[in-house]
């Protein structure tokens, strides 16, 4: 079984400052997860995924995300928000086995000017 | 590649009429996801395929919804009788493996009303 929680569905942050959207998973198995991001009246695109390689990951638009094993998270950053990056962010796990993609309910981003 | 691609991208229609929702995922994925997005629930796995073969269709929600992908570039997924309560965002995914990176289409927003 696995599960993914995003700790805050709204995070609002002022141009230029850093971005830190809160992921939590729990999985049976060694765990593959991902980000997505989501603009109004588009489909989700992928920003970074975490497969057993390097703990940080980077992934597109300056965002990057760490995996710690011990904390069971996923948190997605960035150092510093530009007025584009204000979509839904959804944490993403994939476990293993039969296991499909579970994600977790977005976090909405907010740029304040 | 031109990505996913759903049709339609909008469909307004009547409680009680067929509703046919149509994705071609990416030439050479062997893996076809339907979601579906509400802002009460967000967004729900509906049903995938693995080499054209329905693996767990479990998400469905009731008999009135079903899915066929009779080729590799071709799903369906139709709705009948249709509902209000079915209004939504659906989105088609498709992956070059089963579990990995999924990539999104555009969506059909559907609206019964």
């Amino acid at each position: 079984a696995q599960s993914v929680t995003q700790l805050d569905s709204h995070v609002s942050v002022s141009e230029g400052t850093p971005v830190l959207l809160r992921c939590n998973y729990s999985s049976s198995y060694s765990p593959s997860l991902f980000w997505y991001v989501q603009h109004p009246n588009k489909g989700l695109q992928l920003l970074l995924k975490y497969t057993s390689a390097a703990t940080l990951v980077k992934g597109i638009n300056g965002f990057e995300a760490e995996f710690k094993k011990s904390e069971t998270s996923f948190h997605l950053t960035k150092p510093s928000a530009h007025m584009s990056d204000a979509a839904e962010y959804f944490c993403v796990v994939r476990g293993g086995g039969a296991d499909g993609l579970t994600f977790g309910k977005g976090t909405h981003l907010i740029i304040q000017p | 590649d031109a990505g996913v691609i759903q049709s339609p991208r909008h469909e307004v229609t009547e409680m009680g009429q067929e509703v046919t929702l149509r994705c071609k995922p990416i030439s050479g994925h062997n893996s076809l996801f339907w979601y579906r997005q509400t802002m009460m629930r967000g967004l729900e796995l509906l049903i995938y395929f693995n080499n054209n073969v329905p693996i767990d269709d479990s998400g469905m929600p009731e008999d009135r919804f079903s899915a066929k992908m009779p080729n590799a570039s071709f799903s369906t997924l139709k709705i009948q009788p249709s509902e209000p309560r079915d209004s939504a965002v659906y989105f088609c995914a498709s992956s070059p493996g089963d579990f990995g990176e999924q990539f999104f289409g555009p969506g059909t927003r559907l609206t019964v009303l």
